[in-house]
């Protein structure tokens, strides 16, 4: 099965500041790659899917690019309710995969 | 609006077998390109992809557990069902379902419920 791994692991930033969080896949997977945001005690809400698409109604200082083995999943401007943890996941026919998550908190 | 909702114990003991059960509005799981997956997440751990149905009754299982589970449905009912045997402590975590509406992302997903195995 394809492995995810995610960095880092978890970070802390200032309201405002840009935030990167990468996301490696063990083999190719194209464009198959999308990206979770869970807030403590609620499921995972889709943000960004095929790598680089906007989910409707997810603000746009959100954004995901990449392709193949390596992803970023980037938050142009980081605010308090953007307190949560992000997922990686990759689709590798008929097995889902997800990244390990980054834990993003308010410095 | 689509919304699932997962049921089932809150605890189940070492070596029974688990049996949940995913209610869904919003859509019909037999129209072409829908499935429902199951996805698990021990406490303060990663998400973990189980078992997935599609509308035409294809079933995938996760590599390492697919000795221990089925998945099925009633299209009827609109419910999807996971079992899962052979529970162990290991095995306790938050379940939840999730559609996919004809193409690889998990959207939306249910509220989640909490299953403790524990004797």
């Amino acid at each position: 099965d394809i492995q995810m791994t995610q960095s880092p692991s978890s970070l802390s930033a200032s309201v405002g500041d840009r935030v990167t969080i990468t996301c490696q896949a063990s083999q190719d997977i194209s464009n198959y790659l999308n990206w979770y945001q869970q807030k403590p005690g609620k499921a995972p809400k889709l943000l960004i899917y095929d790598a680089s698409n906007l989910e409707t109604g997810v603000p746009s200082r959100f954004s995901g690019s990449g392709s193949g083995t390596d992803f970023t999943f980037t938050i142009s401007s980081l605010q308090p309710e953007d307190i949560a943890t992000y997922y990686c996941q990759q689709y590798d026919n008929p097995v889902f995969t997800f990244g390990p998550g980054t834990k993003v908190d308010i410095k | 609006q689509v919304t699932l909702r997962e049921s089932g114990p809150a605890l189940v003991k070492p070596t029974q077998t688990l049996t949940l059960t995913c209610t869904f509005s919003g859509f019909s799981l037999s129209t072409s390109g829908m499935c429902v997956s199951w996805i698990r997440q021990p406490p303060g751990k990663a998400l973990e992809w189980l078992a997935r149905i599609d509308w035409d009754d294809d079933k995938y299982y996760s590599t390492s557990l697919k000795t221990r589970l089925t998945i099925s449905k009633d299209t009827s009912k609109n419910q999807v069902v996971l079992t899962m045997t052979n529970m162990d402590p290991v095995d306790t975590a938050t379940y939840y379902c999730a559609r996919m509406d004809g193409d690889y992302r998990f959207d939306p997903w249910g509220q989640g419920t909490l299953v403790t195995v524990s004797s």
